[in-house]
């Protein structure tokens, strides 16, 4: 089974200021790592992902998270957040079941509120 | 423009009731999802369906049901055996059938039981 966790439930940064956002997982077998984003009152949106290939993915808007197998680890950066970023954050994660037989099922964490004050 | 729909976006039941949601999409897409939504809690599995006419329980199954008659649609019924059903109530889809697919999410219902 595999699990994740992140790590911290809310984080409050100032506008232009650094932000990290961290995430853990735990798995038998390889896995796929996601980070969706969800604005208030609305569903999910895919942030970036990490399937293959380069450890270091980046999103559109700036975000990037890094693929860390030895830790197992997936961390959210962004060098400079805006007001805009202010929303909740979730990691999830899908493992490559026997077969392949996953079909998109995906493990979230608890989500982590972001909270950029002006 | 293509997505998902969920209706209705507030809800409100006595306790003992079914009550029934709504999931449509037009994404042509073959597999679709049911997750609730606790705060501190994530995202939870409830149902999802990969194909017409077939579905499978995901993590919290009890006291909900599902039907997939047709490829756009993913209608889940709480019934009044769920004990806590006051949630956020979330439908996703997936163009595939793999663990590589992005899953897309319609903006949710969210039930309040009185």
């Amino acid at each position: 089974a595999q699990s994740v966790t992140q790590l911290d439930s809310q984080v409050p940064v100032f506008e232009e200021a650094p932000v990290e956002l961290r995430c853990n997982y735990s798995s038998s077998v390889s896995v796929y790592l996601f980070w969706y984003v969800q604005y208030p009152n609305q569903g999910l949106q895919l942030l970036l992902k990490y399937l293959s290939g380069s450890t270091l993915v980046e999103s559109i808007n700036g975000f990037e998270a890094e693929f860390n197998k030895s830790q197992t680890s997936f961390h959210l950066r962004k060098p400079s957040v805006h007001i805009s970023d202010t929303a909740e954050y979730f990691c999830a994660v899908s493992d490559q079941g026997a077969g392949g037989t996953s079909y998109g099922k995906l493990t979230f964490g608890q989500g982590t509120i972001l909270t950029v004050h002006p | 423009d293509g997505g998902i729909t969920q209706s209705p976006k507030y809800l409100f039941r006595k306790e003992g009731q079914n009550v029934t949601l709504s999931c449509e999409q037009n994404l042509n897409h073959d597999a679709m999802y049911w997750y609730r939504q606790d705060p501190g809690q994530g995202l939870r599995l409830i149902y999802y369906s990969q194909i017409v006419n077939d579905f499978q329980k995901g993590d919290i199954a009890e006291g909900y049901s599902v039907s997939r008659e047709k490829k756009e649609s993913f209608p889940l019924t709480v019934t009044s055996a769920q004990k806590n059903p006051t949630a956020f109530y979330l439908c996703a889809s997936t163009s595939g059938r793999t663990f590589t697919d992005t899953q897309y999410f319609g903006p949710g219902t969210r039930l309040t039981v009185l």
